[in-house]
């Protein structure tokens, strides 16, 4: 089983639509959670942190559910620059071995 | 502007070959890594290193070492480069605070192919 699971996709969705990810994670201890996005040929780069209380930046929205441990990605009123894949990052708690998911490709179409 | 450096973004060699991939960060980072992207399996960690002269494997190391002699420089060696190592090679670095690793900033990859 892989430590970081994540739906590959892709997710196809117009313009406008709210779609969400999830990803699950194996190791209960890992303590930091984030979620990256990658566009095509280019480098990976942070969208944001994952807390436990939940948080949201702008039309994205992050939840943790340590329970039942996975986490999700909320994307309200996509935009077609919102194209990318969609990274699941957890951190152990050495806080040093940093798993990436595979990645969720998305594509929002006019 | 943080950055991260990648010496060659595209580099095609031959089995058996040694390789040398440079990664340099201008942040004072104290973390760094170096991953491998492939199709389905997303980022794999091979090397990080979170001190200058320090280094843990990750979760595929093998067929790799590395050199961090300076803080700013993270140096991924393919011993003896073979086809299965063909991939794309990311560098990242992040800051250490509250014993915790932070967000990672990437280079830009190289792409190595080995025939």
């Amino acid at each position: 089983r892989k430590e970081v699971e994540q739906d590959p996709g892709p997710f196809n969705v117009p313009e406008g639509a709210t779609v969400a990810f999830n990803c699950t994670y194996s190791n209960s201890a890992s303590q930091s959670f984030f979620w990256y996005r990658q566009d095509c040929r280019k480098e990976p780069k942070l969208l944001m942190s994952v807390y436990s209380s939940g948080n949201e930046d702008g039309r994205f929205t992050a939840q943790l559910n340590r329970a039942s441990q996975y986490i999700s990605l909320l994307i309200r009123d996509s935009k077609l620059s919102d194209s990318a894949t969609y990274l699941c990052v957890t951190e152990d708690t050495g806080g040093f071995k940093t798993i990436f998911g595979a990645g969720t490709r998305l594509f929002v179409k006019a | 502007d943080v950055k991260v450096t990648q010496s060659s973004r595209y580099l095609v060699k031959r089995t058996g070959e040694k390789v040398f991939l440079e990664c340099v960060q201008d942040m004072d980072h104290e973390n760094m890594f170096w991953y491998r992207q492939d199709p389905g399996l997303g980022l794999r960690l091979i090397y990080f290193s979170y001190d200058v002269k320090m280094k843990e494997k990750g979760d595929i190391p093998e067929g790799y070492s590395v050199s961090r002699e300076k803080k700013e420089r993270f140096s991924l060696i393919l011993e003896s480069a073979s086809t299965n190592q063909t991939s794309m090679y990311l560098c990242a670095s992040s800051h250490l605070a509250g014993g915790r690793s932070n967000e990672q900033f990437f280079g830009p990859g190289t792409r190595l192919t080995v025939l």
